[in-house]
């Protein structure tokens, strides 16, 4: 099974701060999925990132793919209270079908104080 | 427009018993999956499909079945309770050939006593 090694496992700030969430492994992902998830429900994904240095924007995250395609990274800028959840890094193995090995790292809390 | 439905929302169990946690999505999506999700361990594959009669098993298969008999319905069934399956159960659904999961449930809450 390949890992996907996520950091911080919580984060605690004030809204308008700024953060960075990383997703690290030693093995190469094909693509790189992330989601929010909020309590009692399920994960809604974000984005998917697929080519090595790919950056995308959404709003006031902004999603990066590594060059070598092992590691994300996601920025919030000026976080709100709304940013408040459960962020997930999820990896597609690089190779084959390997659609029943997908990798979930194991999540970061964010939390926004107003 | 509901997307993924996961019934019951929360059940309780005796160890033994054997139960059915129903999922249905009404997207016509070809892949689903089932999840469970652990404190500390993010979520981990159970078992997924990738088109009605077609299963296969994912990273933590034990103690659990599948079939899909239609594209809309994936039940997920609990052939005999342990407490180590105790955890929250999540089904998802793409659309996109091998793609990662794109809509999930809300999930089952499940305790085994």
């Amino acid at each position: 099974t390949q890992l996907l090694e996520q950091s911080p496992q919580f984060l605690s700030i004030q809204e308008g701060e700024n953060l960075t969430v990383y997703c690290n492994s030693s093995s190469v992902f094909s693509s790189l999925q992330w989601y929010r998830q909020e309590p009692g429900e399920g994960p809604v994904l974000l984005v998917t990132v697929v080519t090595g240095g790919e950056v995308k924007k959404l709003k006031r995250l902004t999603f990066q793919f590594g060059d070598a395609r092992k590691d994300s990274s996601l920025h919030i800028t000026a976080a709100q209270p709304g940013d408040t959840g459960l962020y997930l890094c999820a990896g597609k193995p690089s190779g084959g079908t390997s659609y029943g090995k997908l990798t979930f790292g194991q999540g970061t809390i964010l939390t926004v104080h107003p | 427009n509901a997307g993924v439905t996961q019934t019951p929302k929360f059940q309780v169990l005796k160890t033994g018993q054997s139960m059915t946690l129903q999922c249905a999505q009404d997207m016509n999506h070809e892949y689903m999956s089932w999840y469970r999700q652990d404190p500390g361990m993010g979520l981990r594959l159970i078992h997924y499909s990738v088109g009605a009669g077609i299963t296969d098993q994912g990273e933590v298969p034990n103690g659990y079945n599948v079939s899909r008999s239609t594209t809309e319905d994936f039940p997920l069934r609990l052939l005999s309770a342990a407490p180590s399956q105790t955890s929250v159960y999540f089904c998802a659904s793409s659309e996109v050939t091998g793609a990662q999961p794109q809509h999930f449930g809300d999930g089952t809450r499940l305790s085994i006593l």
